[in-house]
């Protein structure tokens, strides 16, 4: 059975670097038949996407976070991970990473993680 | 930039249909899933591909999409089905795209 689990500091400095892993089991993500990615969601708000990707593939990305995201892929732990540069408060959020099945027409997020809630604060 | 939108808040009756809405320009030439979140869970799939089920998800949901507008309905709608039900699509210059949330009260 399919689990994803994020893992990583709940408080983070202003201007610093938001980082979160998030470990897989029940599959691989070597696989090509998946993306893997971040989807976010501010303390009483809706979802907002991360970005997501592909092993071996292309990395994808909000258009308003682009220029602070980095995802990654560690195979040989089966983990990814995600980096988000000079945080803010607006950051504050709960972050989900998902497995996620997308061709050229569709996307969609088949599963999730519970989700860690990262504060960003002096 | 392309942009989905939802009505707040929707209440039904229990046994009762519920239909809810994403509105986006030609939306119907494009995929929608909708995905349902119970206060304090993560968030679960119920529709994708504008009808499609995933497995172990109860028949009574269902779903289509034509011209403007998605509907996510449910039928004989139960009090678990209560929380806040989100659509998505995907446009190749916004990337993925969320609608802002309706938020289902059984009565």
């Amino acid at each position: 059975q399919l689990q994803l689990q994020e893992s990583g500091p709940g408080l983070v400095k202003p201007s610093e670097t938001l980082s979160l892993t998030c470990t897989v089991s029940g599959a691989s993500i070597s696989s090509r038949d998946y993306h893997w990615g971040w989807i976010r969601q501010p303390p009483g708000k809706g979802l907002e996407w991360i970005g997501s990707l592909l092993y071996g593939g292309s990395t994808y990305s909000h258009p308003s976070l682009k220029s602070r995201v980095t995802i990654s892929l560690d195979a040989s732990k089966n983990q990814f991970s995600l980096k988000l540069n000079s945080a803010t408060a607006a950051d504050t959020a709960v972050y989900y990473c998902t497995r996620d099945r997308a061709s050229g027409s569709y996307y969609y997020s088949d599963s999730w993680g519970q989700g860690t809630l990262v504060t960003v604060s002096s | 930039s392309f942009e989905l939108t939802q009505s707040p808040s929707v209440s039904v009756s229990p046994g009762q249909t519920a239909s809810i809405t994403c509105s986006g320009k030609r939306l119907g030439d494009k995929f929608v899933c909708w995905i349902h979140q119970r206060p304090g869970q993560p968030p679960v799939v119920v529709i994708y591909e504008d009808s499609k089920r995933p497995s172990g998800i109860p028949e009574r949901f269902s779903g289509s999409n034509s011209g403007n507008t998605a509907t996510l309905t449910i039928s004989g709608t139960q009090s678990v089905d209560e929380g806040d039900y989100y659509c998505q699509s995907w446009d190749v210059s916004s990337s993925v795209v969320f609608g802002g949330g309706t938020k289902l009260t059984v009565l």
